[in-house]
């Protein structure tokens, strides 16, 4: 079982919607969670970070955590095509962050 | 800003050659971290160091070996390189082992052997 598990997509979203996406995790020890976004050919780059369960908004981003059902997702109001991207959800483990595989967003304009 | 450089955004090598992959961070961060990003298998951890001279075998070490004597630096070598080693390498690093360290990355190394 992967510790970290994301919907690969791909997810497509008109612009100017909410997109939505989703990570659960199994490691019940995991207390800080991150999204980083990809650009094709690019390094991940850190979008948020998220440790205490409930929201946490940052700009047109909100993080959600709910330990008790042991996932995390990120919504993004207003989506522009530049946010068309692959997300990535990571989880703080016992030494390392484990990654998920990435759920690619598309935005249509 | 946190800037990690890695030495070289496109490297071609041959079956056989030992390459070095150079990554260097700015922000005396504690933690050192080289993984490999292949399409379908994700990141994957290849070793890490949370200290000079210090290493840990990540998820995938095989073929692989680390060095790390300076903080600034990390170091990831392979030993002789093969075709299956064709891969996106990113070194990333975090300030230190506490909870809710982002890692940081570098631009990545796509590293091509023929």
């Amino acid at each position: 079982q992967k510790e970290v598990e994301q919907n690969s997509g791909p997810l497509s979203v008109p612009e100017g919607a909410i997109a939505s996406l989703n990570c659960t995790y199994s490691d019940r020890g995991s207390q800080s969670f991150f999204w980083y976004r990809q650009y094709s050919g690019k390094s991940p780059e850190l979008i948020m970070f998220i440790y205490s369960n409930g929201d946490k908004e940052d700009g047109r981003f909100t993080a959600q955590l709910n330990k008790a059902s042991q996932y995390v997702s990120l919504l993004i109001r207003d989506s522009q095509p530049s946010d068309s991207a692959t997300y990535l959800c990571a989880g703080q483990g016992a030494q390392k962050l484990v990654f998920g595989q990435g759920t690619r967003l598309t935005i249509n304009p | 800003d946190v800037k990690v450089t890695q030495s070289s955004r496109y490297l071609v090598k041959r079956t056989g050659e030992k390459v070095f992959l150079e990554c260097v961070q700015d922000m005396d961060h504690e933690n050192m971290f080289w993984y490999r990003q292949d399409p379908g298998l994700g990141l994957r951890l290849i070793y890490f160091s949370y200290d000079v001279k210090m290493k840990e075998k990540g998820d995938i070490p095989e073929g692989y070996s680390v060095s790390r004597e300076k903080k600034e630096r990390f170091s990831l070598i392979l030993e002789s390189a093969s075709t299956n080693q064709t891969s996106m390498y990113l070194c990333a690093s975090s300030p230190s082992r506490a909870v809710n360290q982002p890692q940081h990355f570098g631009d990545g190394t796509r590293l091509s052997i023929l």
